[in-house]
């Protein structure tokens, strides 16, 4: 089946630190891959994507590579803050009828600490 | 713009009972979707509409949930009767469609927590 499958969090960070979190899919096909991030008490907002293989998509300071032959999209920033503290999410997306039908995995907690 | 609108904030229940949850997308948003979130997982789809119509609810538990979008703009979202196991998150999500580019852009609410006791 479709799935996705993200490290167990928490990730416990000081400020500055480099961050990864890892994420594997698998597709039949090949899907869109993204990152969303969820900030306390708000909704779901879209932090990145990439479409094909090689892609990297790019963000407020993260990225992510579409690995086909490590089936990876795995989400890197080079210096955290405290404001990035939230729920990460890596999300494939499955073409259904023509329509988006987005398969999330389980979310990793990121907390940075001053 | 405004964003997704979602209400209650939070609904507290016993078994047995019933409850709705209400969505108000983006103004021209002709997609909606709701996810079920359990705490620890991953955001799940029940349901999506296309304008008034529905395009995929396969994953909807139909014994006991039930959704509409009757004018092609709101919905409401109803469990009944509930079970301990439907506590989590409820979120709305709302878009235009697929650009010519064939991407779509998805607007999340900030969702409706259940307890169910």
């Amino acid at each position: 089946g479709n799935s996705v499958t993200q490290m167990e969090g928490p990730v416990t960070l000081s400020e500055e630190a480099f961050l990864t979190i890892n994420c594997t899919y698998t597709a039949t096909g090949y899907p869109s891959l993204f990152w969303y991030v969820q900030y306390p008490g708000e909704g779901l907002q879209l932090l990145l994507k990439a479409t094909k293989a090689d892609d990297k998509g790019s963000n407020k300071g993260f990225e992510a590579t579409y690995r086909k032959e490590t089936t990876s999209f795995h989400l890197e920033k080079g210096s955290v803050q405290v404001s990035d503290s939230a729920v990460y999410f890596c999300a494939l997306r499955l073409m259904n009828t023509g329509f988006q039908k987005l398969v999330f995995g389980t979310g990793t907690r990121l907390l940075v600490s001053p | 713009e405004a964003g997704v609108a979602q209400s209650p904030r939070y609904k507290i229940i016993e078994k047995r009972q019933s409850v709705a949850f209400w969505c108000n997308p983006i103004s021209g948003h002709a997609t909606l979707y709701w996810y079920q979130q359990i705490l620890g997982q991953g955001p799940k789809l029940l349901i999506q509409f296309q304008n008034n119509g529905v395009v995929d609810d396969s994953q909807l538990p139909k014994d006991r949930f039930s959704a509409e979008r009757l004018k092609g703009v709101d919905s409401t979202l109803k469990i009944q009767p509930a079970k301990l196991e439907d506590s989590a998150v409820y979120l709305c999500a709302s878009s235009l469609g697929r650009d010519p580019g064939g991407e779509e852009k998805l607007f999340f609410g900030s969702g409706t927590q259940l307890s169910v006791l």
